[in-house]
């Protein structure tokens, strides 16, 4: 199994740009997860989803926006790209909240630059 | 207002020393508490958990302390090797809700 992988590792983007990172995950979870990583800020929610076709917003959810159309895929979508949005991305799957014991698993990330 | 506080960024440890990592916390109404371990350049990986039951689990050089009275959990690691320098979160499972993270403690273990 590959567990949970994001593309891409890297991008690179000016102003006002967009771009959408791919999450797949191989474990069948329903629950999958995006954040992000900022110098002393740990790890903020973006967005969630709790099955397919489900999405939620998170703890810092502007300027995101997110799509969950197969289990296996979530989609986070930057619309109109923004320096504070330079960060390291991480996504994330578990099985089900409601299990008695939940371990999120997490992808490597993706470390985006605004310009 | 933050529900799960790790007060501090950095921790420097010798090598085969006890290392202590804290962590606080204000919503009593939990399931679980994790900890999580990061690399740099990677992705975190869980390391250990507690349920709100327990006031102790232990996983080899690895056991946590909670003390449901002071709000307050611990990862004690012993001994401590340098390929323990990571990023430690400690997060909190709290019914259907997602896991709440800590701004993380970067744990140095000097040979």
């Amino acid at each position: 199994n590959a567990g949970v992988t994001q593309t891409p590792k890297f991008r690179v983007l000016k102003t006002g740009q967009s771009m959408t990172l791919l999450c797949a995950q191989d474990m069948n979870h329903e629950y999958m997860y995006w954040y992000r990583q900022d110098p002393g800020m740990g790890l903020r929610l973006i967005h969630y989803s709790v099955g397919e076709g489900t999405t939620a917003k998170g703890e810092v959810p502007d300027g995101y926006n997110v799509s969950r159309l197969k289990k296996q895929n979530f989609l986070l979508g930057l619309e109109s790209a923004a320096p504070s949005q330079t960060s390291v991305y991480f996504c994330a799957s578990s099985y089900n909240e409601r299990a008695d014991f939940n371990e999120q698993f997490f992808g490597p990330g993706t470390r985006l630059t605004v310009l | 207002d933050q529900q799960v506080k790790q007060n501090s960024p950095s921790l420097s440890v010798q090598e085969g020393r006890i290392s202590i990592l804290n962590c606080d916390y204000t919503n009593s109404m939990f399931d679980y508490f994790l900890w999580y371990k990061k690399y740099p350049a990677e992705g975190p990986t869980f390391l250990i958990s507690i349920s709100s039951i327990k006031d102790k689990n232990e996983d080899g050089r690895f056991t946590v302390f909670l003390n449901k009275s002071a709000k307050h959990l611990s990862l004690h690691i012993v001994p401590s090797q340098p390929g323990d320098s990571a990023v430690y979160f400690c997060a909190q499972r709290a019914g259907n809700t997602p896991l709440v993270f800590g701004k993380g403690t970067r744990l140095s273990v000097i040979a």
